[in-house]
């Protein structure tokens, strides 16, 4: 049974690039958050994707952007990239009909640094 | 917004102690949920809870959810070297979707 997904694991961009990261989710699993995690601090939650729509938002620019495909995979956008982007971008999937069963398992994350 | 915070933020113990962390929420939770996250892994689910004044254990740790559902604790007992990493906290606002995270408690167990 295969887990979170995430790729690519490490990426550079510079400032002001445009960069897209993947995610297949848990088999079964139809509920994708995205989360930001910088060094030293817990995992931010950027945005959900359930059916095919954003759900709900965390506190991001419109910068960052998602989608979410009819298989339930999941690709996060974020655009004219800044220093302050460098960070572990995280997903996690939940079967997240249920709120209270909103358990998040994270996938490996992808490294992106922007120079 | 919704505030959660942990303290201590770092702890060093000597194999065998005791650890705990502790976990404050501003708003009153649903549930919460811990997680642990070893260096260089990524976040791995350890327990919810739910119900105010709950108590679980998992082997060597025990969690606790507050009477009045804005606080939780962890405890390890007798900690062993895998042990090591960081134990976050994480929990939703009210009829919310959005899991809010501690900054977590990094331990560290020393042989």
């Amino acid at each position: 049974d295969a887990g979170v997904t995430q790729s690519p694991t490490h990426l550079i961009k510079t400032r002001g690039q445009q960069v897209t990261l993947r995610c297949s989710p848990k088999s079964g699993h139809d509920t994708v958050s995205w989360y930001q995690q910088a060094l030293g601090q817990g995992p931010q939650f950027i945005f959900q994707y359930y059916e095919e729509e954003e759900r709900q938002r965390g506190n991001f620019p419109d910068r960052f952007s998602g989608h979410q495909f009819p298989n339930y995979s999941s690709e996060l956008n974020v655009n004219a990239l800044l220093l302050g982007d460098s960070a572990l971008y995280l997903c996690a999937s939940s079967p997240g009909q249920i709120l209270a069963k909103n358990i998040q398992y994270f996938g490996a994350g992808t490294r992106l640094s922007v120079l | 917004g919704q505030q959660v915070m942990q303290i201590p933020q770092y702890q060093h113990v000597q194999e065998g102690e005791d650890f705990t962390t502790y976990c404050n929420s501003s708003t009153t939770l649903s549930n919460i949920q811990w997680y642990k996250q070893r260096p260089g892994g990524h976040p791995v689910f350890l327990i919810q809870l739910v119900k105010s004044g709950e108590v679980k254990k998992q082997k060597r740790l025990t969690f606790q959810f507050g009477e009045a559902k804005k606080n939780s604790s962890l405890h390890i007992t007798a900690t062993q070297t895998t042990d090591v990493g960081t134990y976050f906290c994480a929990g939703p606002g009210a009829g919310s979707y959005q899991l809010t995270f501690g900054k977590g408690t990094k331990l560290s167990v020393i042989p």
